[in-house]
């Protein structure tokens, strides 16, 4: 299987930061990678696909880039509203394996 | 875009079996390829299984020869047969729908159905 290697596992950031996850895929899986934001009891939810198309609906401070075994997921501007996990996932290969996830605490 | 509701979770001893269901509106499982992720307390998201549209199915070696995916075409309905469950089963299993295009991706999601397994 393709193993999703995200971090940091968490971080502190205050609202107005821009901040930065990344992902490494165990082998290139090309623009393959989708983004998911999850909020404490609730079920994941789409944000990014293909590494860098934006999910309808989903602000545009959120982008994603990369290509090949390294990606970023970038909030412009961090909103109250943003903080939660963050899955990265490769949808190169069945099974679409996740990274282990990054948690996005107020700071 | 559809939804889906996750049903049939709750508390259930070591060696036992449970059924998820999956309820599904504006969307139709025959038609789609539909999966499962689980969710153990505080950990990250494991995907489970798959069922494709033409019924070929996948299961994650942690769970292989112990789940079955299926779906009933007349309920719209996607199910998650669980037997020999051990206590690393215990999380919220989620549906949801791969949407399938030049890239592929799992949306909707259902809220989750919580599976405890304990004596």
């Amino acid at each position: 299987d393709i193993q999703m290697t995200q971090s940091p596992s968490s971080l502190s950031a205050s609202v107005g930061d821009r901040v930065t996850i990344t992902c490494r895929a165990s082998q290139s899986i090309s623009n393959y990678i989708n983004w998911y934001q999850q909020k404490s009891g609730k079920a994941p939810k789409l944000l990014i696909y293909a590494a860098s198309s934006l999910q309808s609906g989903v602000p545009s401070r959120f982008s994603g880039s990369g290509s090949g075994t390294d990606f970023t997921l970038t909030i412009s501007s961090l909103q109250p509203e943003d903080f939660a996990s963050y899955y990265c996932q490769q949808s190169y290969r069945t099974p679409g394996t996740f990274g282990q996830g990054t948690k996005v605490e107020i700071k | 875009e559809g939804q889906l509701v996750e049903s049939g979770g709750g508390l259930i001893q070591p060696g036992g079996s449970l059924r998820l269901s999956c309820a599904a509106s504006g969307l139709t499982v025959s038609s789609n390829y539909m999966t499962w992720v689980r969710q153990a307390p505080g950990k990250g998201l494991e995907w489970v299984s798959v069922i494709y549209s033409g019924g070929s199915t996948y299961y994650a070696d942690s769970v292989k020869g112990r789940f079955t995916i299926s779906r009933d075409n007349s309920k719209n309905t996607l199910y998650l047969q669980m037997d020999s469950l051990r206590a690393e089963d215990t999380a919220v299993y989620y549906c949801a729908k791969i949407t399938m295009a030049a890239y592929n991706w799992f949306d909707p999601w259902g809220q989750g159905t919580l599976v405890t397994v304990s004596s």
